[in-house]
């Protein structure tokens, strides 16, 4: 059964160091998202992207914050300048369609930001 | 503000016993509704979608929505310890489908 991948799964770095994350999407899907959750906290939207641009994002997702589709198959979330507050799992989730269509999250990355 | 309200439990049931989780959403306009299971540690996995009012089952699995009592729920029959886990409920908050959560309720199946 075919299944969102994301690399790393866990991810340290120092703040102010840029991290990008990575993700391939299921082949068959066309909306991406990315998705964060504080440990004990819910799960927040951060960004919606189709056709190569953007199509929603969350107050979240600031300056800081870019996202890439960088080729055929990969799905990348940028973070510019990590701060403290970065530190969260970050999932990345796929659809063949946009609303009413189910979501497919990957496994996540945990991102330590020290 | 869109928002999700669960009640985070945790909730307790018997090996057999049906559980039952509940969600209430504040967007009349929503249309999507889905339940995910999140194991300590793992990322969302779906187990059911709802769209229209009344029940949908699968397997072990009923959904039931109410758009007019902006009520969703989630029964699950014959209940195995492999059940215990948090239960999310979330609803299509955006046009592009952004999924709005709710902090989930923590379910626990006792042997």
């Amino acid at each position: 059964e075919p299944e969102v991948t994301q690399t790393p799964s866990h991810q340290v770095t120092q703040m102010g160091q840029e991290v990008i994350l990575r993700c391939v999407p299921i082949s068959n899907h066309l909306y991406f998202y990315w998705y964060r959750q504080i440990l004990g906290q819910k799960v927040e939207f951060l960004v919606s992207f189709y056709n190569n641009e953007i199509s929603e994002k969350s107050e979240i997702f600031d300056d800081q914050f870019s996202v890439e589709r960088p080729d055929g198959s990969n799905f990348t979330l940028k973070i510019r300048s990590t701060k403290l507050e970065d530190s969260a799992m970050y999932f990345c989730a796929s659809s063949v369609g946009d609303s009413s269509y189910e979501q497919y999250f990957g496994p996540g990355t945990r991102l330590t930001v020290t | 503000q869109k928002e999700v309200e669960q009640n985070s439990g945790p909730l307790s049931v018997p090996e057999g016993a049906i559980a039952s989780l509940n969600c209430t959403y504040s967007d009349r306009g929503s249309q999507s509704f889905f339940w995910y299971r999140q194991y300590s540690g793992k990322s969302p996995e779906l187990i059911m979608f709802i769209y229209s009012n009344g029940d949908k089952e699968d397997g072990r699995f009923t959904a039931q929505l109410n758009k007019a009592s902006q009520y969703v729920s989630l029964l699950i029959r014959d209940s195995q310890p492999s059940d215990s886990a948090t239960y999310l409920c979330a609803f299509e908050g955006g046009s592009q489908g952004n999924l709005i959560f709710g902090k989930g309720t923590k379910l626990s199946v006792k042997p």
